[in-house]
């Protein structure tokens, strides 16, 4: 099965940081990579697929990079609802999420 | 607009069983591939279970022969059978559309499940 490695597991910022979340995957997936957003209570959000294409209606704060076994999600200027934990998910072979990224405020 | 509602969870002991449903609006459940994924209590997300369009199901290793998926298309429902539940089945359990039969599109509000004697 496919693993997917998030960092970190947490961190902290303020408001206008550029933030930045990885995502390594076990082996090579191509652009085969998801993010979602989950805010306590609530279910996940679809923000980037295909690696690096927002979902309609996605800010776009919010970009993905990468290929093969090295992604990032990128959110250039923090703002106060985007306080939340941040999953990466592979669709190269079954599903799997990484462990989650806690974006808390500094 | 999509919406998906899921129902059914509760406590159960352990060796229990339970049946979630997930009723959908604005799609068709029978067109779509279809899933479940649930989230333990303050861990991560976990793939539980696909039905796809042409009705083939698929599920997790920690699952496999103690869950079964199924839908019932008169009523644009999906359905998780879980039988035989132990106490790491515990979790909120999520029915979700796969849209091209990757990406979780929408979710559900999410139904609680309680393994515990």
């Amino acid at each position: 099965a496919i693993q997917l490695t998030q960092s970190p597991s947490s961190l902290s910022a303020s408001v206008g940081d550029r933030v930045t979340i990885t995502c390594r995957a076990s082996q090579g997936i191509s652009s085969a990579l998801a993010w979602y957003q989950q805010k306590p209570g609530k279910a996940p959000k679809l923000l980037i697929y295909d690696a690096s294409s927002l979902e309609s209606g996605v800010p776009s704060r919010f970009s993905g990079s990468g290929s093969g076994t090295d992604f990032t999600l990128t959110i250039s200027s923090l703002q106060p609802e985007d306080f939340a934990t941040y999953y990466c998910q592979q669709f190269n072979s079954y599903w799997t999420f990484g462990l989650g990224t806690k974006v808390e405020v500094k | 607009e999509v919406q998906l509602v899921e129902s059914g969870g509760g406590l159960v002991q352990p060796g229990g069983s339970l049946r979630l449903s997930c009723a959908a609006s604005g799609f068709t459940v029978s067109s779509n591939y279809m899933s479940w994924v649930r989230q333990a209590p303050g861990k991560g997300l976990q793939w539980v279970s696909v039905i796809y369009s042409g009705g083939s199901t698929y599920y997790a290793d920690s699952v496999k022969g103690r869950f079964t998926i199924s839908r019932d298309n008169s009523k644009n429902t999906l359905y998780l059978q879980m039988n035989s539940l132990r106490d790491e089945d515990t979790a909120v359990y999520y029915c979700a559309r796969l849209r091209i039969g990757n990406l979780f599109d929408s979710w559900g509000q999410g139904t609680l499940v309680t393994v515990s004697s």
